[in-house]
């Protein structure tokens, strides 16, 4: 099983329409999950990070499910600013050393 | 501004040539990493420093070498031992890499084409 796990998409929908991304991890001692959106040749940027409670921000919703160890995130009201490329990001635990495990990405395309 | 800076932003390098790239961060972070993309792939850690004067390897260190004499910087050295370098290059920082590894901030990237 890959570290990080996400579907490649594309997701196309239209302005408006809500998404939902999945991303499954292997290592269960993982503490940090993070998603980060990274716009096309530019650096990632941290979107959000994701809470046991699961967590809002505006029209983003995060989600942990550790027994089954996947994280979401969901985006309601899709507006074309949204179109990017979707991280997840998930830390991984050598020894006392946390180093973030980073998935290829989910890319969404929203159109008018 | 605080952030982290990234110089050059597009570079070029002949075959057998060693070139360093650059990173400086004023967030008074201790930790620092570089990273690197290749299209259609996730980002792969290349080295990592969790305090000034040490560093460790990440899990694609070969043809690489870091150093880190100062807190704000951590340049990067490709050498003429990376079979593949041509790829975007980012580094980023954090306030520590601990167990529950904290959220890192990335510069703007250095995009590099072997010629």
């Amino acid at each position: 099983r890959k570290e990080v796990e996400q579907d490649p998409g594309p997701f196309n929908v239209p302005e408006g329409a809500t998404v939902a991304f999945n991303c499954t991890y292997s290592n269960s001692a993982s503490q940090s999950f993070f998603w980060y959106r990274q716009d096309c040749r530019k650096e990632p940027k941290l979107l959000m990070s994701v809470y046991s409670s699961g967590n809002e921000d505006g029209r983003f919703t995060a989600q942990l499910n550790r027994a089954s160890q996947y994280i979401s995130l969901l985006i309601r009201d899709s507006k074309l600013s949204d179109s990017a490329t979707y991280l997840c990001v998930v830390n991984m635990i050598k020894g006392s050393q946390g180093n973030l495990i980073f998935g290829k990405g989910t890319k969404l395309s929203v159109k008018p | 501004d605080g952030g982290i800076t990234q110089s050059p932003k597009y570079l070029f390098r002949k075959e057998g040539q060693n070139v360093t790239l650059s990173c400086e961060q004023n967030l008074n972070h201790d930790a620092m990493y570089w990273y690197r993309q290749d299209p259609g792939q996730g980002l792969r850690l290349i080295y990592y420093s969790q305090i000034v004067n040490d560093f460790q390897k990440g899990d694609i260190a070969e043809g690489y070498s870091v150093s880190r004499e100062k807190k704000e910087s951590f340049p990067l050295t490709v050498t003429s031992a990376q079979k593949n370098p041509t790829a975007f290059y980012l580094c980023a920082s954090s306030r520590t890499s601990g167990g529950a590894a904290d959220t890192q901030y990335f510069g703007p990237g250095t995009r590099l084409t072997v010629l």
